[in-house]
């Protein structure tokens, strides 16, 4: 069935250190793979995305990889900042001629100053 | 801001009632998705349109319907309305009609009472 797995739900670490995220699809038509930051109480925003012939995407402190055999991919952000405080979401894309997107649960990343 | 414009902000209604729920996509995009968050369920995809057609279909309830208009606005109606249909509905629309970013709006909140 379609489903993304997301871990962890939450994330503590202090400012400067590195965060990753990991998800889990389990449709392998899936070929589309974004990362939505949602701050509390407002919509969620595109920070990254990948497509399926890509294996790593840079953008500054943000990068996400992909691993298409084994379903998983990962977002990276380093030096983190007090502003990267939010609820994150990775969604993959239900292949075909459509933009469904299915999203994983979240993680709330806190950064301590 | 991104462009995708939902009315209303907030919505209080009772049990048993039907609301209307209505989003406009930013210019020049065609396509217009509906999604449902809330607190034990996450974002979970409703239903997405192209053009004026429906495209792809989540576990949209029997109860809930949605349409697109010659003007590319969307409306989702809900009906016979439940407590647990209390959250965040949002809109997302984006270009084209796969893999590719989604904007949101910023949500109407739905409470049911």
């Amino acid at each position: 069935g379609e489903n993304v797995e997301q871990h962890p739900s939450t994330l503590s670490v202090q400012e400067g250190d590195s965060a990753v995220i990991k998800c889990t699809y389990s449709d392998s038509a899936s070929n589309y793979f974004p990362w939505y930051k949602q701050e509390l109480g407002k919509r969620p925003q595109l920070i990254i995305d990948i497509r399926s012939n890509v294996g790593e995407k840079k953008d500054q402190r943000i990068a996400v990889t992909l691993n298409k055999t084994a379903k998983h991919f990962s977002l990276h952000i380093t030096e983190t900042q007090p502003e990267d405080s939010a609820v994150y979401f990775c969604a993959a894309s239900m292949g075909g001629a459509t933009n469904k997107l299915i999203f994983g649960t979240g993680t709330l990343l806190a950064v301590q100053p | 801001d991104s462009g995708v414009t939902q009315t209303p902000k907030h919505l209080i209604t009772a049990t048993g009632q039907r609301v209307t729920l209505r989003c406009s996509p930013r210019s020049g995009d065609l396509s217009v998705y509906w999604y449902q968050q809330s607190l034990d369920q996450g974002l979970q995809f409703l239903i997405q349109y192209y053009n004026g057609e429906e495209r792809a279909k989540g576990n949209i309830l029997e109860r809930f319907s949605a349409q697109q208009f010659p003007d590319l606005h969307s409306e989702l109606n809900l009906s016979s309305l439940e407590l647990g249909d209390s959250a965040l509905y949002f809109c997302a629309s984006s270009v084209v009609v796969a893999n590719t970013e989604a904007f949101f709006g910023q949500g109407t909140r739905l409470t049911v009472v």
